[in-house]
């Protein structure tokens, strides 16, 4: 069984600071994707991460995926109340193909 | 592009009755559906993988008969939850594939059931 460790569960933090959210495993996933998710509605896909060191970035967002393929880690910077969501990583791979397993999630609070 | 409808966004009703979830791929062609189940200020927890014409793959600990699953076509698929319960109250959320590897999912908004 694969599992997906996100930390941390919880972040309360004012506007215009940074941001830090992990995701880490003992196994290799072929693709480690992110997602947002507001109250009501179902997950918004922000980026697909697909090869060892990989960074992305959208905007004051930036994704990276491990060396090894077996974490990741999304870093906000400047931090603004839309942010405000749950965050959640998912990843792909082993003999789990197509199915992705998911990380508990990060709600974060970004108070103006 | 890439949207999932999903209905209806919420279901209040009498314990005992059965519900049926439609999820659609409006723009593309789903191989492969999947439904989740998500408790509040939790993240999403998998029922069951779905794959067009064929008998869907349900997670341990899943109750086949208790959550039917249809997928009858590359557009839809439907999640039945039978003769539910209290305890079947949570936020059930679909999402539909195109298939292969590393393809991303897309999520519907998610149908809110309450069984009184």
């Amino acid at each position: 069984t694969q599992l997906l460790e996100q930390s941390p569960q919880f972040l309360s933090i004012q506007e215009g600071e940074n941001l830090t959210v992990y995701c880490n495993s003992s196994s290799v996933f072929s693709s480690l994707q992110w997602y947002r998710q507001e109250p009501g509605e179902g997950p918004v896909l922000l980026v697909t991460v697909v090869t060892g060191g990989e960074v992305k970035k959208l905007k004051r967002l930036t994704f990276q995926f491990g060396d090894a393929r077996k974490d990741s880690s999304l870093h906000i910077t400047a931090a603004q109340p839309g942010d405000t969501g749950l965050y959640l990583c998912a990843g792909e791979g082993g003999t789990s193909y197509g199915k992705l397993t998911f990380g508990q999630g990060t709600i974060l609070t970004v108070h103006p | 592009g890439a949207v999932v409808s999903q209905h209806p966004s919420r279901v209040i009703c009498k314990s005992g009755t059965s519900v049926k979830i439609e999820c659609r791929s409006l723009d593309f062609q789903a191989t492969t559906m999947f439904w989740y189940r998500q408790f509040p200020k939790q993240s999403l927890m998998l029922m069951a993988t779905s794959n067009e014409g064929s008998k869907a793959t349900y997670e341990q600990g899943v109750e086949k008969d208790k959550f039917l699953i249809n997928h009858a076509s590359l557009t839809l698929s439907t999640l039945t939850v039978t003769s539910a319960h209290p305890e079947d109250s949570s936020f059930y959320i679909c999402s539909a594939s195109w298939g292969g590897r590393n393809q991303p999912q897309h999520f519907g908004d998610g149908t809110r059931l309450s069984i009184l």
